[in-house]
């Protein structure tokens, strides 16, 4: 079974500071790992994700993830947040074209 | 190129009526999926389709819920009779691959409502 975990619904930071969403899955098999990004009234869009080599992945407008195996963890981050980056940000862990989600976390940054 | 397209955006129906939601997947894709977010719960998988064909159903709720794929291009989810519980958003993706690190392109979402 494949379940994904994350941690804090809603996370608030300032314009410029570091972003950190966290992400734990748990996996029967080795990870594929997403994090998708909806802004309001769009669909999901792809932000990363891991499918097997370097464990350190980036992603468009400036996030990158580390798929760190020992702590079954694939945390988001960004180093400077922007007001742009305001949204909903869902971890993902598939098994063949099951596609398990977290609950979301809702990013918003204050100026 | 058009990306995935759902209708209607949203919908606010009463308990015991029927609604359908369409979606339209990205040209050429011949896997769609649906899936399902109670709100501020994960978004669950429902079903995924290839082409016609329903290859796994597995997260279909119960027999309220019936989704089609004629002739394997858009598709449509309806529930009959709506209940409370089936509100949430619906989000529909398409894919053109079926492997693992194939990536799902999402619509927007059908907001529905069941008073």
């Amino acid at each position: 079974a494949q379940s994904v975990t994350q941690l804090g619904s809603h996370v608030s930071v300032s314009e410029g500071a570091l972003v950190l969403l966290r992400c734990n899955y748990s996996s029967s098999v080795p990870p594929y790992l997403f994090w998708y990004v909806q802004y309001p009234n769009q669909g999901l869009q792809l932000l990363l994700k891991y499918t097997t080599g370097a464990t350190l992945v980036k992603g468009i407008n400036g996030f990158e993830a580390e798929f760190k195996k020992s702590e079954t963890s694939f945390h988001l981050t960004k180093p400077s947040a922007h007001m742009s980056d305001a949204a909903e940000y869902f971890c993902a862990v598939r098994n063949n074209n099951d596609m398990r989600f977290g609950a979301g976390t809702r990013l918003t940054v204050k100026p | 190129e058009a990306g995935v397209t759902q209708f209607p955006s949203h919908s606010v129906i009463e308990k015991g009526q029927t609604v359908t939601l369409r979606c339209d997947p990205i040209s050429g894709h011949d896997n769609l999926y649906w899936y399902r977010r109670v709100m501020g719960k994960e978004i669950k998988f429902l079903l995924h389709f290839v082409k016609e064909s329903k290859q796994d159903e597995s997260g279909m709720p119960n027999n309220r819920f019936l989704a089609e794929r004629t002739g394997g291009t858009y598709s449509t989810l309806k529930v009959q009779p709506a209940e409370l519980e089936d509100s949430g958003v619906y989000f529909c993706a398409s894919s053109l691959s079926t492997g693992r690190s194939g990536e799902q392109y999402f619509g927007p979402g059908t907001r529905l409502t069941v008073t």
